[in-house]
């Protein structure tokens, strides 16, 4: 069985200040790890995937996620945000079968002027 | 015309209705979902097809029914729901159903039981 914990529900922050959402999964097997971002009456967009070797994984928009085999996390970080980086963003996991993602209850990130 | 298109985009509904979600996808995937999004909830995958065989219902209530009758398209049948079935239903793709493939999805169909 897998599950994903989103350790924060909402992450207010100022633009042009660093941000960091964190997600821990687990899993009995080897997973590969994403982090989807919604906007406002959208659906789910691919910011980032870890599937092997580089522990360092960097996506669009200037963000990039570290992989921590240890800690079982994968946290999410932005050195400097942008308001329109408000959004929700999920973390996920992924095993084998049929690729079925399971997913952390979301984390809002609110950057304020 | 590219990626997954849901329609309709909202839908409003009796308990009483019968409608369908319709999902399109332009991507040449062979694997299709449906995942339900309630608010204060982590996103509920339902069903998964592959090469238009479901390969997974995810002990989905028997009123909502999947056809997936080529491998661009996917519905998905309502009939006699309930107030809480009323979420956000978001349809995905991928390239062949692998666990290392990223999914790529549709805007949703917002629906709401009255």
């Amino acid at each position: 069985a897998q599950s994903v914990t989103q350790l924060d529900s909402q992450v207010p922050v100022f633009e042009e200040a660093p941000v960091e959402l964190r997600c821990n999964y687990s899993s009995s097997v080897s997973v590969y790890l994403f982090w989807y971002v919604q906007y406002p009456n959208q659906g789910l967009q691919l910011l980032l995937k870890y599937l092997s070797g580089s522990t360092l994984v960097k996506g669009i928009n200037g963000f990039e996620a570290e992989f921590n085999k240890s800690q079982t996390s994968f946290h999410l970080r932005k050195p400097s945000v942008h308001i329109s980086d408000t959004a929700e963003y999920f973390c996920a996991v992924s095993g084998t079968s049929y690729g079925k993602l399971t997913f952390g209850q979301g984390t809002i990130l609110t950057v304020h002027p | 015309e590219t990626g997954v298109t849901q329609t309709p985009r909202h839908l409003v509904m009796g308990m009483t209705n019968k409608k369908s979600l319709k999902c399109e996808q332009h991507l040449g995937h062979n694997a299709m979902y449906w995942y339900k999004q309630s608010a204060k909830k982590p996103l509920e995958l339902m069903f998964v097809y592959s090469l238009e065989e479901r390969v997974e219902n995810n002990s989905v209530p028997s009123r909502f029914s999947p056809e997936c009758p080529n491998s661009s398209h996917l519905f998905l049948h309502l009939h006699t729901l309930q107030p809480e079935d009323s979420a956000l239903y978001l349809c995905a793709s991928s390239q062949d159903g692998q666990g290392d493939q990223p999914q790529h999805f549709g805007d949703g169909t917002r629906l709401s039981i009255l």
